[in-house]
């Protein structure tokens, strides 16, 4: 079993629509969290990032960490065709973004006109 | 460059090749990231640099797999004897320092192993 587990979908949604992603974890001792997006053929960049449990919005995105339940998640409101894109979860235990992730499989996502 | 450059942006190389893959950080940044990100798959953490250090190597799958970063800037991942498990994409992060600021990520070497 993977430590970090994430639906790999596809999910696909209508511009507009409310997106869920989501991901468990198994090790106790992941404390950051964070949401990258990774387009075709490029590299991850960082859209969220949290420390411990809580929640953090950022514009049209918010995070969730639930530690007691090691489960996260993240939300996009009024998704747009430009959201289209893989979403990968990723957590650390020592460090923040800038330390060795351990990242899920990613959810593709597509948002349709 | 603005950014983190990663060359060859596509590799194809023959089972038992040896092939050397390049990353340069953005200017200045002390920590840099090597992953390999099979198809479908997040990318997986292989080795860290601080300078010239290399910290961890810890997700370096074999012994075929060396990198290295010899003036503190880029860095080189090297990898013999080519597998067909081998192709992936291979991904570069730095970052200024470690731990608590954001890293980079560049767009990866695509590695096919025929």
């Amino acid at each position: 079993q993977k430590e970090v587990e994430q639906d790999p979908g596809p999910l696909s949604v209508p511009e507009g629509a409310i997106v869920s992603l989501n991901c468990t974890y198994s090790n106790s001792a992941f404390q950051y969290f964070m949401w990258y997006r990774q387009y075709s053929r490029k590299g991850p960049e960082l859209l969220m990032y949290t420390y411990s449990s809580g929640n953090k919005e950022d514009g049209r995105f918010t995070a969730q960490v639930d530690k007691s339940s090691k489960y996260i998640s993240l939300f996009i409101r009024d998704s747009q065709p430009s959201d289209s894109a893989t979403y990968l979860c990723a957590m650390s235990s020592v460090g923040g973004t800038a330390s060795k992730l351990t990242f899920g499989t990613g959810t593709r996502l597509q948002v349709t006109l | 460059g603005a950014g983190v450059s990663q060359s060859p942006r596509y590799k194809v190389a023959k089972r038992g090749q040896d092939v050397a893959l390049r990353c340069d950080p953005i200017s200045g940044h002390v920590s840099l990231f090597w992953y390999q990100q099979a198809l479908g798959q997040g990318p997986e953490f292989l080795t860290y640099f601080q300078n010239e250090a290399q910290l961890d190597k810890s997700g370096l799958p074999s012994d075929r797999f060396f990198a290295e970063r010899p003036e503190g800037s880029v860095s080189t991942l090297k990898i013999q004897r080519t597998q067909q498990e081998d192709s992936a994409v291979y991904l570069c992060a730095s970052s200024l320092t470690y731990g608590n600021t954001e890293a980079f990520f560049g767009q990866g070497t695509r590695l096919t192993v025929v």
